[in-house]
């Protein structure tokens, strides 16, 4: 079964400028949660797409926001790029449905955003 | 924050020894888990243990819970050099949703 796939692995964009990134999850997960990984920061919940809909969401400006498509991949766009937003950026795959806090999250390889 | 801490943040064993990483966290869970991240890589899942078990065992790892005092143990019996990694413990909101709040790491280096 193939894992979790993000594109691109790379990308350096300038202040002002968004970006897409985009996470296809393992086959029949139809939970995807985005986390943006910084050295300061740590690990740091985004939001969680489940069926289309965002079931949850951390605490990050407006300026991050996601959607699901119906085949449960899922995209994740930041606008107005700040320094700040450099960082490693996580998706995790998991089944979603159930007791879904209690289900082992799958992650990708991460997209690195770097921002001049 | 809901963030958990972790300790040491730095562990540096000879091949063949044990490593045992600690992890603290804040509030009330369903369940807590442990990853490893190798250098540029995404998090690999190694256990999930929930709030009403003690210690649970996976091949060379071995886990303990202690709710009363809100902390985690994570035990890596005869380490190998492909060991060498960050090591993260993360727990639930304990509303059973699926977002994950993650500790601040352990980088685990085992020497050949």
């Amino acid at each position: 079964k193939a894992g979790v796939t993000q594109t691109p692995r790379y990308l350096i964009k300038t202040r002002g400028q968004q970006v897409t990134l985009s996470c296809s999850p393992i086959s029949g997960h139809r939970s995807v949660s985005w986390y943006q990984q910084t050295p300061g920061q740590g690990l740091q919940f985004l939001f969680e797409y489940f069926s289309e809909t965002q079931r949850n969401k951390g605490n990050f400006p407006g300026r991050f926001s996601g959607r699901q498509f119906s085949n449960s991949r899922s995209e994740m766009n930041v606008s107005t790029l700040e320094l700040g937003d450099s960082a490693l950026y996580l998706c995790a795959s998991s089944l979603g449905a159930g007791t879904h806090s209690n289900q082992p999250q799958h992650f990708g390889d991460g997209t690195r955003l770097s921002i001049l | 924050s809901q963030q958990g801490e972790e300790d040491p943040q730095a562990l540096s064993i000879q091949e063949g020894e044990n490593a045992t990483m600690n992890c603290s966290y804040k509030t009330i869970i369903n369940n807590l888990q442990w990853y490893r991240q190798n250098s540029g890589r995404g998090l690999v899942h190694l256990i999930l243990i929930r709030s009403n078990e003690r210690e649970k065992h996976s091949g060379r790892l071995r886990v303990t819970l202690d709710t009363s005092k809100k902390s985690s143990s994570l035990l890596i019996t005869a380490s190998r050099a492909a060991d060498t990694a960050s090591y993260f413990c993360a727990t639930d909101a304990g509303t059973g949703a699926n977002n994950l709040f993650f500790g601040t790491g352990t980088r685990l280096t085992v020497i050949p």
